[in-house]
């Protein structure tokens, strides 16, 4: 069964650091979204980008964030200086429609800022 | 008021048992709806999507009452590996957002 796969699983970085996530969504799929989970939290919608472009993004997804489809499978999530408040399990997510349509999600990377 | 709104639980409930949770949204003209289940630590996993007729998939049927902006889920003859935090998720269509929006899930513990 095809599936989302995300790196790392698990990174811990300094504050202030930039951290590349990064995610290949399913083959076949044209939607692709990020959302990110703060322990003990609910799953929160950050952006979801369609034919090279944003197509809607959160309040969340402020100026130190950006996303990136350089080659055609990668998806990657750049934070650029990393804040405490980042410190959360960010999920990929792809799908073939962009709404009323089933999205899968990758396992996620989590990700520590100290 | 939450966009979509569950009861935190947690539920315990022994194997076999029947078990419903319940779920609100605050947009009247959400149109899409799904139950994921999500384990501790992974990813939220889709269950199933919410049809306004209702819908059953082996043990588990979901209902949508959209006058009441109220979605169901049953979980008949309960397993212990159901043990896990049950996510309403809507999608808002009409207010041009397309994302899907995430309740803060419904945890279940089913007990042997």
């Amino acid at each position: 069964e095809p599936e989302v796969t995300q790196t790392p699983s698990h990174q811990v970085t300094q504050m202030g650091q930039e951290v590349i996530l990064r995610c290949v969504p399913i083959s076949n799929h044209l939607y692709f979204y990020w959302y990110r989970q703060i322990l003990g939290q609910k799953v929160e919608f950050l952006v979801s980008f369609y034919n090279n472009e944003i197509s809607e993004k959160s309040e969340i997804f402020d100026d130190q964030f950006s996303v990136e489809r350089p080659d055609g499978s990668n998806f990657t999530l750049k934070i650029r200086s990393t804040k405490l408040e980042d410190s959360a399990m960010y999920f990929c997510a792809s799908g073939q429609l962009s709404s009323g349509n089933t999205i899968y999600f990758g396992e996620g990377s989590w990700l520590t800022v100290v | 008021r939450k966009e979509v709104e569950q009861d935190p639980g947690p539920f315990n409930v022994p194997e076999g048992a029947t078990v419903a949770f319940n779920c609100t949204y605050s947009n009247s003209a959400s149109q899409s709806f799904f139950w994921y289940r999500q384990d501790c630590r992974k990813e939220p996993k889709l269950l199933m999507s919410v049809y306004s007729s209702g819908n059953e998939d082996g043990r588990f049927t979901a209902q949508l009452n959209r006058a009441s902006q109220y979605i169901s889920l049953l979980i008949r003859d309960s397993k212990l590996s159901d043990s896990a935090t049950y996510l309403c998720v809507v999608n808002m269509e009409d207010t041009g957002r397309r994302a899907l929006t995430f309740g803060s899930g419904t945890r279940l513990q089913v007990q042997p």
